[in-house]
């Protein structure tokens, strides 16, 4: 089951912060964050594994509540390359490494 | 590094026809998917390869078949197009070798069928 993305979408100004919700209603063994902008292919942002543990982009801040079966993305003082579609990804057990993934959260920052 | 590469780019099919597009990775990765992705639906997986000689369906695979030609080369297939498989297709790899590692999408194939 697609997990669900929250907001929809979201505008700010340059310098702005924002959060990105991602709820699942399956227990969750990883979320892995993507960010894809217009006509172009998804890019790796994040991977936040069950116990903790984390992987990907210095500047990007996330959390993972495994309890809740969600994660969060953290965009602070937001630029404008930070425009684009948020993708989150949950990933199942086993080593298969099949993600199912959210309808997306369309971010858009102006000047 | 050419990553991941896809062909081709953009097609026009007419309804009934087949066609196969064609997914390439230079990076010895174990795993590859192929996604369609529709407005406001987010990337959805049409079917996947954990390893190499093996297959498996994801959440949209009726209308599709893949083939996973050798750890490089991983095809999907549309037998007979029909009008509701208009998408972009996204093929991606990851490394399996270590757990749970990011996916690394290709350009994307535009595909219309009329």
């Amino acid at each position: 089951q697609q997990p669900v993305q929250s907001p929809q979408a979201v505008i700010l100004r340059e310098g702005e912060d924002a959060v990105i919700n991602c709820s699942s209603s399956k227990a969750l063994y990883s979320v892995h964050w993507y960010r894809q902008k217009h006509g172009e292919a998804p890019v790796f942002l994040m991977i936040l594994l069950k116990g903790g543990e984390q992987k990907g982009h210095e500047k990007i801040s996330a959390s993972f509540n495994e309890k809740k079966q969600q994660s969060s993305l953290y965009l602070t003082a937001s630029q404008l390359s930070y425009s684009g579609t948020y993708f989150c990804g949950t990933g199942t057990a086993g080593n298969t490494g099949k993600l199912i993934f959210g309808q997306g959260t369309t971010l858009q920052v102006k000047p | 590094n050419a990553g991941v590469t896809q062909t081709p780019k953009f097609q026009v099919l007419k309804t009934g026809q087949s066609m196969t597009l064609q997914c390439a990775q230079d990076m010895n990765h174990n795993s590859m998917y192929w996604y369609r992705q529709d407005p406001g639906m987010g990337l959805r997986l049409i079917y996947y390869s954990a390893s190499e000689g093996t297959t498996d369906k994801g959440e949209v695979p009726n209308g599709y078949n893949v083939s996973r030609l050798n750890k490089r080369e991983f095809s999907l297939r549309l037998e007979s197009a029909a009008p509701s498989q208009t998408s972009v297709y996204f093929c991606a790899s990851s490394d399996m070798g270590q757990p749970y590692q990011p996916q690394h999408f290709g350009d994307g194939t535009r595909l219309s069928i009329l």
